[in-house]
């Protein structure tokens, strides 16, 4: 059975302190990876699709990588307003889309 | 501005009276889909439609219906809701299936 697992579920960072939030897959052919960023109570916004393992992404002070296990969004010198929940998705070949559980990540200032 | 938009952003209701959750894009959207988002289960699909006309089942259809009669709407439907229906539910569209999902802000559902 394809499944997405992300670790860690809850991460707490000082501000400035450097980290990187982990997706791992295990699914039938992989069409594309997905990552999206979740504030409370809001809808999932979206942030990177990456479709090949080597490929990777930057936006400000994320950057997504992906191998052909897993995907990992490293966070540079966070601020308090990247604290949000992470969520990481994979379409694979059967054209499913395959959400993981999220990881909450908290900016101590 | 390019968004989706979904109504009611929160209502509350009793147990088997039916309810109407609308959603609306304004992309031209091939791909639309609704979801369901409970603590510690992540996003589940409910139901997802291709095109006009075109809908189909997700992960979590049992207990809702859709239409997609507009290619910019697709409402989500709850012809009896019961309890186990309480959630925080979300609507997406996308340029077609397996492209980058724009979500409506959400609707937030309690059954009593």
């Amino acid at each position: 059975e394809d499944q997405v697992t992300q670790s860690p579920e809850a991460l707490r960072l000082q501000e400035g302190e450097s980290s990187s939030l982990n997706c791992s897959y295990t699914v039938s052919g992989l069409r594309g990876l997905f990552w999206y960023r979740q504030d409370p109570g809001k809808g999932p916004e979206f942030l990177f699709t990456l479709y090949s393992a080597g490929e990777e992404k930057e936006k400000e002070r994320l950057k997504a990588t992906l191998t052909k296990k897993e995907s990992f969004l490293h966070i540079t010198a966070p601020k308090p307003e990247d604290s949000a929940t992470y969520l990481c998705a994979v379409f694979n070949s059967n054209y499913q889309l395959i959400w993981g559980a999220g990881t909450k990540l908290i900016i101590k200032p | 501005e390019a968004q989706v938009t979904q109504n009611p952003r929160y209502l509350i209701t009793v147990t088997g009276k039916k309810l109407t959750v609308t959603c609306s894009q304004n992309m031209n959207h091939e791909y639309m889909s609704w979801y369901r988002q409970d603590p510690g289960l992540g996003l589940r699909q409910i139901y997802y439609s291709m095109n006009v006309e075109v809908t189909d089942k997700g992960d979590v259809p049992e207990g809702y219906k859709v239409s997609r009669k507009e290619k910019r709407n697709f409402p989500l439907i709850l012809e009896s809701p019961s309890p186990n229906q309480t959630s925080l539910y979300f609507c997406a569209s996308s340029f077609e299936r397996g492209y980058e999902q724009y979500f409506g802000p959400g609707t937030r559902l309690t059954v009593t």
